[in-house]
């Protein structure tokens, strides 16, 4: 069965940093692609990030470029998200997702974690 | 600015078969497949439909996906209360260079 498990959540004040793990289980995690996904509170969902097999291919949305960094530890079947420069913008859930071999489908998601930015 | 759009809500009474369109453009819908995703309230999403019209395993078939031009649409036939949930498309997007989201539909189930 595949799990994916998000850690790292919490409140931080704006300008600060946090980083975000998902541990990953029941699939060979190095083989495929993965992806970070935020909710703002009541609003819909946002992709954020995605990086491919090995981490030497990285997207992310443009809100996030040069403040955010994806990436994975394959050895430890664990995605990660570093987060700096945190704005209150960036409130929300976070989920991480396995994306499938069809079309960017984000075929599993984890529970999600809560990021607050506020002072 | 690329965008995927949907109607903020949509209704049906149980055993109505209602849908849901997501119109794009040619660097997304036009020239990609779409994936559609259903979040129950306080949960997770979940994929519902990916490459246009493809179930994944467990997704009833009362739940179908179409795809034509630059505009998709997702129909639920045979209405049950439990498909009261948001519903979002999404696609890549060759402008952005990665995914966009629909801004999602809430099905409300009479």
């Amino acid at each position: 069965e595949v799990q994916l498990v998000e850690s790292g959540g919490g409140l931080v004040q704006p300008g600060g940093s946090l980083r975000l793990s998902c541990a990953a289980s029941g699939f060979t995690f190095s083989s495929y692609w993965m992806t970070w996904v935020r909710q703002a509170p009541g609003k819909g969902l946002e992709w954020v990030a995605n990086i491919n097999q090995g981490g030497s291919v990285k997207y992310y949305v443009d809100s996030v470029k040069g403040r955010f960094t994806i990436s994975r530890d394959d050895a430890k079947n664990s995605l990660y998200l570093q987060m700096n420069s945190l704005r209150a913008e960036d409130t929300a859930v976070y989920y991480c997702a396995k994306i499938g071999y069809n079309g960017w489908e984000f075929d599993y998601w984890g529970q999600g974690t809560l990021v607050t930015v506020s002072s | 600015q690329s965008v995927l759009t949907q109607p903020p809500s949509a209704s049906g009474t149980p055993g109505q078969r209602v849908t849901i369109s997501c119109s794009g453009s040619s660097s997304n819908i036009g020239s990609k497949t779409v994936n559609w995703y259903q979040q129950l309230p306080g949960t997770a999403p979940k994929l519902l439909i990916y490459s246009n019209n493809q179930r994944p395993s467990g997704v009833p078939e009362r739940f179908s996906g179409s795809k034509s031009g630059t505009s998709a649409s997702l129909a639920i036939s045979g209405l049950q209360s439990e498909d009261e949930a948001d519903y979002y498309c999404a696609a890549w997007d060759d402008s952005l260079i990665g995914v966009l989201f629909g801004g999602g539909t809430k099905l409300t189930v009479l």
